[in-house]
């Protein structure tokens, strides 16, 4: 069955950077895009960007631009989602989410499968 | 703020339809499908309606989706307390060229 098993919470100070795992299983590890979304505490759902496992493109949301960097370990089928320059208002779960279909700079929102969600703490 | 605009709360008693609308523009609902998911405090979100009405296997027909130019719309008939969760919308933005969300609505079964 597919599974998408995440990094455990971390706690961060501000400024320093954060590197969550999303290690997946069940299914053929390229054929699917892997979104990263976050949820910050009281607040909904935010889309952060995109990577495709087979080649390493991604796809990043302009509000992340230059902070984050999403890559993947085809070897261990693992996808990595690091943001640097941590302030509190990255305080958040940060969740990875499957998409069953994306082709071509299109990646509609079809997320099938989540990760467990990772808590992203940024305190001084 | 989010792009897609929803109430946020909603609610009603064991039996009832309630719907939950979603509100965006011709960048994304306007060009595009709708997905909604349904939030439940510390669990993953779950995806409850893809392209707008087609319901995922193990998703009761209790739920439908429906679209009309920049506004969609979730319905929830039967109304069951194990509803009770936060519920968003999401689509793709074609100007932004990403996803964006609802701001969520929050399902109190009363």
């Amino acid at each position: 069955q597919v599974q998408l098993v995440q990094s455990g919470a971390e706690v961060k100070k501000p400024g320093a950077s954060v590197k969550v795992s999303c290690k997946a299983s069940g299914y053929t590890f390229t054929s699917f895009f892997m979104h990263w979304v976050r949820q910050a505490p009281g607040q909904g759902l935010e889309w952060m960007g995109i990577i495709n496992p087979s080649g390493g493109s991604t796809n990043y949301a302009q509000k992340f631009q230059g902070r984050v960097t999403m890559a993947r370990d085809t070897s261990t089928r693992t996808l990595y989602m690091e943001l640097s320059s941590l302030t509190s208002e990255d305080t958040a779960v940060y969740y990875c989410a499957r998409a069953t279909y994306g082709s071509g700079g299109y990646y509609p929102p079809n997320f099938d499968y989540w990760g467990q969600g990772t808590l992203v703490t940024v305190s001084s | 703020q989010s792009v897609l605009t929803q109430p946020p709360s909603a609610s009603g008693t064991p039996g009832q339809r309630v719907a939950i609308s979603c509100s965006g523009s011709s960048s994304n609902i306007g060009s595009d499908y709708v997905y909604w998911y349904q939030h439940l405090p510390g669990t993953a979100p779950k995806l409850l309606m893809h392209r707008n009405n087609q319901r995922p296997s193990g998703v009761p027909d209790r739920f439908s989706g429906s679209k009309s130019g920049t506004s969609a719309s979730l319905a929830i008939s039967g109304l069951r307390s194990e509803d009770e969760a936060d519920y968003y919308c999401a689509a793709w933005d074609a100007g932004l060229s990403g996803v964006v969300f609802g701001g969520g609505t929050k399902l109190t079964v009363l």
